[in-house]
C-alpha cells in the first residue's frame, strides 16, 4: 500500500500566519495517464471531513482562495495563507493513484 | 443539494455482522461516474478507506479486510449499504459514507455513525 508521510503532525499558528503541511508518498502518484490523484482533506472538530483540494492543485467548490496545493511525483503541499480561526482542525493527504485508497496520518492545525 | 446519512446498530458483539445503511439524496448512483464510498475512523484517530462501488455496479475493496466486507446500492431508492463480518473491537469507529465522482475524490460526507463493537 501507498504510505503517505505528513509532516509537521501538529502545527500552531497565528491569525494571518501562512502555514503549510507536506505530505510524502511511498511512490509516485503520476499515473500512465498522466494524472495525479492526490487530494487534501480538513476535518474540523467534531465534523466530516470536507473537500479542500482535488488532483493536487485544484480548489474545491467554495473553498476559501487562501488555501492552495502545490507539488508532484511523491511530495506535495498544502499551504494556508493567512491563517483564519476557522481553519482549525486536522488536515489530510489523501491519494487514489494506487490501489488501495489511502490517507495521511493528518496534520494537526492549533490556532494560537 | 447532496446530503448524505449513516445509519447502523450503534452496538454490537463481536464475531456478528455490521450492516451499514447510506442514504442519500441529490444525486443517482445510476448517474455516469458517481459512486459511493465507505471509510471509517477510530475515535482520535486517523481516516480508512473501506469500498467504493460505482454507477455500473464495480466495486473495490480494501484488502486489508481481506474478504470481510460487501458492498451494495439500491438504485432505486438512493441507498448504499456496507456489511462487515466477523466483527472485532478494532472494527469500532465511526462509519462514513460518501459520494465519489469519476475524479476519485469525496465530494460530500455524511455525518457519520458510531459503531462499538463490545461483549
Amino acid at each position: 500500500d501507498v504510505v503517505l508521510t505528513q509532516t509537521p503532525s501538529t502545527l500552531s499558528a497565528t491569525i494571518g500566519q501562512s502555514v503549510s503541511i507536506s505530505c510524502r508518498s511511498s511512490q509516485s502518484l503520476l499515473d500512465s495517464a498522466g494524472n495525479t490523484y492526490l487530494y487534501w482533506y480538513l476535518q474540523r472538530p467534531g465534523q466530516s471531513p470536507q473537500l479542500l483540494i482535488y488532483l493536487v492543485s485544484n480548489l474545491g467548490s467554495g473553498v476559501p482562495n487562501r488555501f492552495s496545493g502545490s507539488g508532484s511525483g511523491t511530495d506535495f503541499t498544502l499551504k494556508i495563507s493567512g491563517v483564519e480561526a476557522e481553519d482549525l482542525g486536522v488536515y489530510y493527504c489523501m491519494q487514489a493513484t494506487h490501489a488501495p485508497l489511502t490517507f495521511g496520518s493528518g496534520t494537526k492545525l492549533e490556532i494560537k | 443539494q447532496v446530503t448524505l446519512k449513516e445509519s447502523g446498530p450503534g452496538i454490537l458483539q463481536p464475531s456478528q455482522t455490521l450492516s451499514l445503511t447510506c442514504t442519500f439524496s441529490g444525486f443517482s448512483l445510476s448517474t455516469y461516474g458517481m459512486g459511493v464510498g465507505w471509510i471509517r475512523q477510530p475515535s482520535g484517530k486517523g481516516l480508512e478507506w473501506l469500498a467504493n462501488i460505482w454507477w455500473d455496479d464495480d466495486k473495490y475493496y480494501n484488502p486489508s479486510l481481506k474478504n470481510r466486507l460487501t458492498i451494495s446500492k439500491d438504485t432505486s431508492n438512493n441507498q448504499a449499504f456496507l456489511k462487515i463480518t466477523n466483527v472485532d473491537t478494532a472494527d469500532t469507529a465511526t462509519y462514513y459514507c460518501a459520494q465519489i465522482n469519476y475524479l476519485y475524490y469525496f465530494d460530500y460526507w455524511g455525518q457519520g455513525v458510531m459503531v462499538t463493537v463490545s461483549s
